[in-house]
């Protein structure tokens, strides 16, 4: 089974800042995909970026990036100049080539962004 | 276009009712799916359905089901309810299973197990 692993529970950042969020899997396919996924305090959650394993370039969207490691099974989140916007739980997750809308999650890391 | 509509948003029942959930996917998605998100376990994947047909099932008991119907619209029933039910239960449509489609989620409907 595959597994999904955020070390952080909580980071903060000043506004205007950069953080990375860390995220590692364990999985026995070759074939997989990975999202970031952010729930806000009105707990809607929403897509952040998505990175196909089978792709070597790191994802981006806007200030969002990620920083996939394949071998390392790695991928963390890298938010550049960040906004009070930005505030909320984050979670990686993680979707097998063929198990269809079913994803695994992390546990989450709550960001925090000051003012 | 409205998004993903989960109702009630927000009940509260005892340990051995029963409950229903309902939700209503993005106009012209097929494929819903739901999730259980507590405190303890996170984020934890229920089942799928598609073209009113069962697609995934997660590790839940079988006092947990669900059903799709055909305008795309899904329900889950948890029937017996134990205290440990208690969650945030999220609903997801996509336009189909394919694995680069992105999720829509709900906003959820809040169970509380007395």
């Amino acid at each position: 089974a595959q597994t999904v692993t955020q070390s952080q529970p909580e980071m903060s950042v000043q506004e205007a800042e950069t953080v990375t969020l860390s995220c590692t899997y364990d999985t026995s396919e070759s074939d997989y995909y990975l999202f970031w996924y952010k729930q806000p305090p009105s707990r809607q959650m929403i897509l952040v970026i998505r990175q196909e394993a089978y792709k070597q370039q790191n994802a981006t969207e806007n200030r969002f990036s990620v920083n996939f490691q394949k071998a390392a099974k790695s991928f963390s989140l890298k938010i550049s100049d960040s906004q009070l916007g930005d505030a909320a739980m984050y979670f990686c997750a993680y979707r097998g080539a063929n198990a269809g809308n079913m994803l695994t999650f992390g546990g989450g890391t709550r960001l925090m962004v000051k003012p | 276009k409205a998004g993903v509509t989960q109702t009630p948003r927000y009940l509260i029942k005892t340990r051995g009712q029963q409950v229903t959930l309902s939700c209503s996917p993005i106009s012209g998605h097929r494929s819903v799916s739901w999730y259980q998100q507590t405190p303890g376990q996170g984020l934890q994947f229920l089942f799928e359905y598609f073209s009113e047909t069962q697609r995934n099932k997660g590790n839940f008991p079988g006092r947990f089901s669900g059903r799709q119907f055909s305008n795309s619209r899904s329900e889950m029933n948890v029937s017996t309810l134990e205290l440990g039910d208690s969650a945030l239960y999220l609903c997801a449509s996509s336009v189909g299973t394919v694995n680069t489609g992105e999720l829509f989620f709900g906003e959820g409907s809040r169970l509380t197990v007395l």
